[in-house]
């Protein structure tokens, strides 16, 4: 399974933006650039995804390099609701599966 | 919708007893995914399903776990004898046919807290 390497942990200011990276120097041509977080004592959420270009939706950004190795998501303004375990997955072409890391724990400080 | 059931939301367990947890997919959702999350472990993908039949289940522990998709709506996850180290939240998840599932992720569950004592 394709490997993601991300900071155990993180803080934030509410109001602030966030830049939350993840290296993915083994991604290869067809895989998938996932991100997903957790909030306390619920199950996974889907956040976004993308291939190659940067990618917007109400959520989040996400910023992918131009070799793809590595991506940052971006929260624009953290709010408390933003504390969260963030988890950056790829998911290799052809195969529907996800395999989870251990992912960055995100702090917002009020 | 009501998004992906899960049941029971929490079981405790005497060690050696059998232990079924339920998944109710979302309708129209073709595969469907069991994980396994613990604190020492993280998030372990146990099994999934594509149109009700198993595709990988290489990360299903042992024998004593098994699961079953009898049909598109329940699946289930057993476990027979239960011991105290499967104690551990349970979670379900399920995403819409092929490339749509690209674009839309993966819908989890709210997870069954299992306890074997």
């Amino acid at each position: 399974d394709a490997k993601t390497t991300q900071p155990n942990s993180m803080e934030s200011n509410e109001e602030e933006p966030v830049h939350l990276p993840c290296n993915h120097s083994t991604i290869s041509g067809t895989d998938y650039i996932h991100w997903y977080r957790q909030l306390p004592s619920q199950g996974p959420e889907y956040v976004i995804h993308g291939l190659t270009s940067n990618v917007n939706n109400r959520m989040a950004s996400l910023a992918i390099a131009e070799d793809r190795k590595s991506s940052t998501l971006i929260l624009h303004r953290a709010t408390l609701r933003d504390a969260a375990v963030y988890y950056c997955i790829l998911q290799q072409g052809g195969s529907e599966k996800l395999v989870f890391g251990k992912g960055t724990k995100l702090t917002v400080n009020p | 919708d009501a998004g992906v059931i899960q049941s029971p939301r929490h079981e405790v367990t005497e060690m050696g007893q059998e232990v079924t947890l339920r998944c109710k997919p979302i309708s129209g959702h073709n595969s469907l995914f069991w994980y396994r999350q613990t604190m020492m472990r993280g998030l372990e993908l146990l099994i999934y399903f594509n149109n009700n039949v198993p595709i990988d289940d290489s990360g299903m522990p042992e024998d004593r776990f098994s699961a079953k998709m009898p049909n598109a709506s329940f699946s289930t996850l057993k476990i027979q004898p239960s011991e105290p180290r499967d104690s551990a939240v349970y979670f379900c998840a399920s995403s819409p046919p092929g490339q749509n599932a690209r674009f839309y992720g993966y819908t989890f569950g709210s997870g069954t807290r299992l306890t074997v004592v």
